[in-house]
């Protein structure tokens, strides 16, 4: 069955360093992949997109890497601020027929001052 | 702004109460979602309406239902709620059958069953 892996444990930083979280998937071939962020309590807030042929995306101090042959994706958050605090989402569409999207459970990002 | 607005936001209920959660849109989407979310978990795809077309996953349990009245209106109705169902409940929306789209989501409903 279709398998989305994403590190359980929070990935703490210090503020200004380079915040890379991963996103490794099985049984699988996405067309695309997408990463959000999702603050406590709040509904998940779309960041970027990647297609399958595209090796990386870049935005603003934001970059996600999508590899098929290893079937992972990278997300790195450069010059990393508090306020970057919150837990990232990986989503891959779910070749059901329809555009919907199959979660990973996240990575809690703390990047402290 | 256009939005997607759920209501309401924090929802206690009994064991076996039913209870429904709203969504409304203005971003004229024609799909929306409904996924749940339980504490340190993954979303979950509950079910979509494509336009009109409701889409059950397999393993949503007979005791959700939804309805879509209009474009902009979806409700989530859990008919009698069990204490495994305390969850955050999101709903989403996007515009889109060509598999690229990003979802929108509300805020989320919380709810808690005693």
């Amino acid at each position: 069955s279709q398998k989305i892996e994403q590190n359980s444990e929070a990935l703490n930083i210090q503020e200004g360093k380079t915040a890379t979280l991963t996103c490794n998937y099985t049984n699988y071939s996405p067309a695309y992949l997408q990463w959000y962020r999702q603050d406590p309590g709040r509904g998940p807030v779309f960041l970027l997109l990647i297609r399958e042929n595209e090796k990386e995306k870049r935005k603003e101090r934001l970059k996600v890497t999508f590899d098929t042959t290893l079937k992972q994706s990278l997300f790195h958050i450069t010059a990393s601020q508090p306020a970057d605090s919150a837990t990232y989402l990986c989503a891959l569409d779910s070749n059901s027929g329809y555009s919907t999207l199959t979660f990973g459970k996240g990575t809690m990002l703390l990047v402290s001052p | 702004d256009a939005m997607v607005i759920q209501n309401p936001r924090y929802q206690v209920t009994q064991f076996g109460k039913p209870v429904t959660l709203s969504c409304s849109q203005t971003l004229n989407h024609n799909v929306m979602y409904w996924y749940q979310q339980k504490s340190s978990q993954a979303p979950k795809l509950l079910f979509h309406y494509y336009d009109k077309d409701f889409n059950n996953e397999a393993d949503t349990p007979d005791n959700f239902q939804s309805r879509r009245p209009n474009t902009s209106f979806c409700f989530l109705d859990i008919r009698s709620p069990g204490l495994g169902d305390t969850a955050m409940y999101l709903c989403a929306t996007d515009f889109s059958s060509a598999r690229t789209g990003e979802l929108f989501f509300g805020e989320g409903s919380r709810l808690t069953v005693l």
